[in-house]
C-alpha cells in the first residue's frame, strides 16, 4: 500500500465550477499536509499548507484535513482556465525531515 | 530573488551510460532534495542534502547517488542507466530542515534513456 493515495484520473470542469480533489494516507505520523500545483513543463509550486485538522482558506482555495480519517481535500471555487494544471497532494513527517510523500496527482482542465 | 535552477533541462542518454544532473538552490538555502517524477509512480523522493551531508535517502538503488558542495549546489548521478530511469528529475531547495519549511522546486531535468 502506498503511503499516499490520490486517484490520478483527469478532471474536466466548466469555468466557474467547483473542483474537488482528495487524497488518503496510511502513515499516521504525517504532520504537515500540502497541495502543490504543477503546470506543464514546470516544477511543482506550493499552493496550500496546513498542519492541523480542519479547514484552511486562501482566496478561492480551501484545504481540508481530517487526521482521524487520514483524508485531505482541496476545493477550488469559481474555477478559471488558469487553474488548469496538475494538482499534487504531499505530506511530510516531522521536524528535521524534508522528505515529502506525494500523491500521483490529478490533471485538472477548466473549460472556458 | 532567483529561483531554483537545474541544468541541463533535457538530456538523452543510452542504456549503460551514466549521467550527472546539477541543481543550484535559492540563495541562502542549505537544504536540497531530489525527486524522480514518472507517469507511473508519480513523484518519489531520492535523497536530501543539508550542509554537504546526506540527511535522508529514499528507496532507490545504489546507482543513484548525490552530493552537495559548500556553496549548497547539488549534483545527482545515475550510473549504468536503465530504460526505467527515464523521468523528470526535480530538485527542491529549502532554508531549513523542518518538515514545515517550504520547499521550492526547480523546473526539472527531463532525462530520456534509449
Amino acid at each position: 500500500q502506498k503511503e499516499v493515495e490520490q486517484d490520478p484520473g483527469p478532471l474536466s470542469v466548466p469555468e466557474g465550477a467547483i473542483v474537488s480533489l482528495n487524497c488518503t494516507y496510511s502513515n499516521s505520523a504525517f504532520q504537515y499536509f500540502m497541495w502543490y500545483r504543477q503546470y506543464s513543463r514546470k516544477g511543482p509550486e506550493l499552493l496550500m499548507y496546513t498542519y492541523s485538522s480542519g479547514n484552511k482558506e486562501d482566496g478561492r482555495f480551501t484545504a481540508q484535513v481530517d487526521k482521524s480519517s487520514k483524508y485531505i481535500s482541496l476545493f477550488i471555487r469559481d474555477s478559471q482556465p488558469s487553474d488548469s494544471a496538475t494538482y499534487l497532494c504531499a505530506m511530510s513527517l516531522y521536524y528535521g525531515n524534508n522528505r515529502l510523500a506525494f500523491g500521483k496527482g490529478n490533471q485538472v482542465v477548466v473549460i472556458p | 530573488k532567483a529561483g531554483v535552477t537545474q541544468t541541463p533541462r533535457y538530456l538523452i542518454k543510452t542504456r549503460g551510460q551514466q549521467v550527472t544532473l546539477s541543481c543550484s538552490p535559492i540563495s541562502g538555502h542549505r537544504s536540497v532534495s531530489w525527486y524522480q517524477q514518472t507517469p507511473g509512480q508519480g513523484l518519489q523522493f531520492l535523497f536530501e542534502y543539508f550542509s554537504e551531508t546526506q540527511r535522508n535517502k529514499g528507496n532507490f538503488p545504489g546507482r543513484f547517488s548525490g552530493r552537495q558542495f559548500s556553496n549548497s549546489r547539488s549534483e545527482m548521478n545515475v550510473s549504468t542507466l536503465e530504460l526505467g530511469d527515464s523521468a523528470l528529475y526535480l530538485c527542491a531547495s529549502s532554508s531549513g530542515t523542518s518538515g514545515r519549511d517550504e520547499q521550492f522546486f526547480g523546473p526539472g531535468t527531463r532525462l530520456t534513456v534509449l
